[in-house]
């Protein structure tokens, strides 16, 4: 069974930048029929979508952030990465990770990213 | 962006009780919708995609309906371990997008 578990620092200074790693397990990233996506919700906010890889190579990212993330995936760890830069207050939020194809069909546990 | 919009944002309801939640999407989207459920503490579940067809090992009492721009989701027979808050996604334009949540708690 797929399984996806995010990791990186509880705790990121405003300014700098954070970075999360979601290793998958049960499953492989080397596939071309799924993507690979990041996502957020901030307390008592809804759910926002961060940005999205494919093993193509292909990224696709919010708007809103895009000046502001990176995402990459290492096909030899079945890993994909997330960097967001100068992050905020407004940054602090349960971080996940997720396979879809299109919709999400699976999600990581989610990780709590505090910016202080 | 789709925007997308739930109701109600909360309900109370027994067990045993038929639930409908509503999700409207400010443009059409086909049938490029998702149902979520997520229990406090836990990650989201995927239920419905397609607005309609049930993921493998939910529940027959869950169903979804609607295209363009309506779509309800509809628990039958509510269980207990259904109490939770239910989020729609569209998928059928990038940026993805959710709906805000519906709180489905025991009266």
């Amino acid at each position: 069974q797929l399984q996806l578990q995010e990791s990186g620092p509880g705790l990121v200074k405003p300014s700098e930048t954070l970075s999360l790693t979601c290793t998958v397990s049960g499953g492989s990233v080397k596939t071309t029929s799924y993507y690979w996506g990041w996502f957020r919700q901030p307390p008592g906010k809804e759910l926002e979508w961060i940005g999205t890889i494919h093993y193509s190579g292909s990224t696709y990212y919010n708007p809103s952030l895009e000046r502001r993330v990176i995402i990459s995936l290492d096909s030899s760890k079945d890993q994909f990465s997330l960097s967001l830069s100068s992050v905020t207050a407004a940054d602090a939020a349960l971080y996940y990770c997720a396979r879809s194809y299109g919709y999400i069909d699976s999600w990581g546990q989610g990780t709590l990213v505090g910016v202080s | 962006a789709i925007q997308l919009t739930q109701s109600p944002s909360s309900l109370s309801a027994s067990v045993g009780d038929r639930v409908t939640i509503t999700c409207r999407a400010s443009q059409g989207i086909s049938s490029a919708l998702a149902w979520h459920q997520q229990i406090p503490g836990k990650p989201p579940t995927l239920l419905i995609y397609d607005a309609s067809t049930l993921k493998s090992g939910v529940p027959s009492r869950f169903s979804g309906s609607g295209s363009g721009t309506d779509f309800t989701l509809t628990i039958s027979n509510l269980q207990p371990e259904d109490f939770a808050t239910y989020f729609c996604q569209q998928f059928n334009n990038y940026p993805l997008t959710f709906g805000p949540g519906t709180k489905v708690d025991i009266k």
